[in-house]
């Protein structure tokens, strides 16, 4: 059974200050998607990391994804207000029948980013 | 405009009462999901449907019904036999792609029960 942890669960920082929201995952999967979550809203698509190494970027937050150790990565640089929201990883085996496994995600990270 | 749409927002349910929410995507998508969100919490699958006319259960489906007869919908049921229905529920859709299968969600509607 695919499992997925995030950590730290709750990450209170500073504005201007760098932070690491950690994901790992227990099985095998060359696929990892990156989500935000503002409160009393839906889910917004951050990142998709379809391959071992894959690096992305976006403004102030930059996903990577190590395969081999089952781990992804969300780094914040120089975190700013706007960057509160709890932030999902999720993580998808797709089968060879085409028929795929449904997303597994992780608790979430609740970010508050403070002045 | 491609989306999917989730109504009502904001619904209220009497105890012993059924209630759909619906959900409709015009994006082309094979797959479709219902998930159920409670406060400060992650997201569990209550069902699932990969393709038109069948569907799957997930993690916690006492208690929901679904049906999948159009491939742009897949209303949910919440029925009286959940016995805790409050909750933030989101739909999602994603295609049935070994490249693209990034899921999508909709806005979500929020049940209260009275």
């Amino acid at each position: 059974e695919l499992k997925v942890e995030q950590n730290p669960l709750f990450l209170s920082m500073q504005e201007g200050k760098n932070y690491t929201i950690y994901c790992n995952y227990s099985t095998t999967s060359d696929r990892l998607y990156w989500y935000r979550q503002d409160p009393g809203k839906s889910l917004e698509s951050l990142f998709v990391l379809l391959s071992n190494g894959a690096v992305k970027q976006e403004g102030r937050l930059m996903a990577s994804l190590d395969t081999k150790a089952r781990l992804s990565t969300l780094h914040i640089t120089a975190a700013v207000h706007d960057l509160s929201a709890t932030y999902f990883c999720a993580v998808d085996i797709f089968r060879d029948d085409n028929y795929g496994q449904n997303f597994v995600f992780g608790p979430g990270t609740r970010l508050s980013v403070l002045p | 405009d491609g989306g999917i749409t989730q109504s009502p927002k904001y619904l209220f349910r009497k105890e012993g009462q059924n209630v759909t929410l619906s959900c409709e995507q015009n994006l082309n998508h094979d797959a479709m999901y219902w998930y159920r969100q409670d406060p400060g919490q992650g997201l569990r699958l209550i069902y699932y449907s990969q393709i038109v006319n069948d569907f799957q259960k997930g993690d916690i489906a006492e208690g929901y019904s679904v049906s999948r007869e159009k491939k742009e919908s897949f209303p949910l049921t919440v029925t009286s036999a959940q016995k805790n229905p409050t909750a933030f529920y989101l739909c999602a859709s994603r295609l049935r792609d070994r490249v693209n299968n990034e899921q999508f969600f909709g806005p979500g509607t929020r049940l209260t029960v009275l």
